[in-house]
This record gives C-alpha cells, structure tokens and sequence, in this order.
C-alpha cells in the first residue's frame, strides 16, 4: 500500500493557539487531499477536502477558517487548528488520494491534539 | 442520502470464540464496502474491502466479511477471535460510488476475554 506520513502523532497545545499539522504522501502523488477527524469514541468523520493548488471543499458546519488546509503540492498537504479551543481536542487523519489503480483509501498514522 | 451503521457499539467474546460484527449500509448503487481496523491512538488498517464478484471476501489476520445486497449488509466475521483482535472495527462506504472519500459507521469496540 502506499506509504503516508503525517506528523506530530501527538500535539498538545494551549488554548488560542495555533496548530499546523502536516500530511506526505510519500509514494503516490496526492492529487487530492481528504481530512477527517476523530471525537473521543466517535466516528471518523470527513471535514474537508482538498485538491492540489485549489481551495478546500469543507463539510458542513465545518468552520474554513478555522480550519486551513494548504494543498500547494502533490505530495504535502497541512491542517492548520487556529485559535485552537479544548473543543477542537480531537484525532485528526489524513487520506490523501491520487490517480493510478489504487482501489482503496490510505491513511496517515493521525493527530491526537490536546487543547489545555 | 448514504450512511453507514454499525449497530453493536461494544461487544466482548472470549478468546477463541467466534466473531460477527454487524454493517448495514444505505446506497443507492452497488457501493464499495470497507472494513478498517484501529488500535488506541493509532491510525487505520485495512482488513478487507468489496467492489463487486464473490460476494464473500476474504481479509487480513482471518477476516471475511459477506456482502449481502438484498439485506444490504456486509458482516465481518472471524471463526476463531484472539486476544490481539481487540479494538476498534470500522464499517465504511464509499462516498458517490468511490472508494477514497469515506462515510464510516460509528465504530464497533471488540474487548476479548482470555
């Protein structure tokens, strides 16, 4: 499978802050980038989805500007937590997806950030 | 619109026991079919996954998982459960027919008694 590189693995940081997280595809050019975090004993549920050197595609009641995703390149994608709050305490995971014959979703190792 | 549910939120078996953790699934077409696994804190591993044919698939560490349209369900299933397979089991489908972009069940919590 393809190999995903997403870091830290761990994050905590204070309360109005800012945290940027990073996801590599490192042998597969992600064309598209999708982001989905992870309450405490919930659902991995999507936030947003990205295209390479185009503006982000948010789910709804998912706050962009909370919530900035850079997708510059094919093989780096960020998420950055503005202004964090205790309530974006979450798992983050990226998935970022390219052309090719891959027939199933690769996933970063995931975020867990903490807001004190 | 598609959704996923998983309907047992806990299950515990005893070690060696045999395993079925439930997925129903609501889509308009023949949908792709996943099955993740994921350990605390860790991030996700396919166990298995359905796109069309044998409706009976076989995955990873024993797994197989039964695509049944007519109940629109797709089961995973493992005769014989080790203590290693305690987790989290994700049911998933992919979202307009694709297989990148996911909508997952609530998740199944498996806890094996020794």
């Amino acid at each position: 499978g393809a190999v995903v590189s997403q870091h830290p693995s761990r994050v905590i940081c204070k309360s109005g802050t800012s945290v940027k997280i990073e996801c590599r595809s490192l042998d597969f050019q992600a064309t598209t980038m999708f982001w989905y975090r992870q309450f405490p004993k919930q659902s991995l549920m999507l936030m947003a989805t990205s295209n390479e050197g185009s503006k982000a595609t948010y789910e709804q009641g998912v706050e962009k500007d909370k919530f900035l995703i850079n997708h510059a390149s094919l093989t780096l994608s960020t998420l950055t937590v503005t202004s964090a709050h205790p309530e974006d305490s979450s798992f983050y995971i990226c998935s970022p997806a390219g052309g090719g014959t891959n027939t199933e979703a690769f996933f970063g190792q995931g975020t867990r950030l903490t807001v004190v | 619109a598609q959704s996923v549910t998983q309907p047992d939120i806990h299950i515990t078996v005893s070690e060696g026991a045999s395993l079925e953790l439930r997925c129903n699934y609501s889509y308009g077409a023949t949908p792709y079919l996943f099955w993740y696994v994921q350990s605390p804190g860790q991030g996700l591993q396919l166990l298995l996954k359905y796109f069309s044919g044998d409706t009976l698939v076989q995955g990873i560490k024993g797994f197989e998982a039964e695509f049944k349209r007519s109940q629109s369900s797709f089961n995973l299933r493992k005769p014989s459960v080790h203590w290693s397979d305690a987790a989290e089991y994700f049911c998933a489908v992919g979202s307009s027919g694709g297989y990148n972009k996911l909508i997952f069940g609530a998740g199944t919590r498996l806890a094996v008694h020794p």
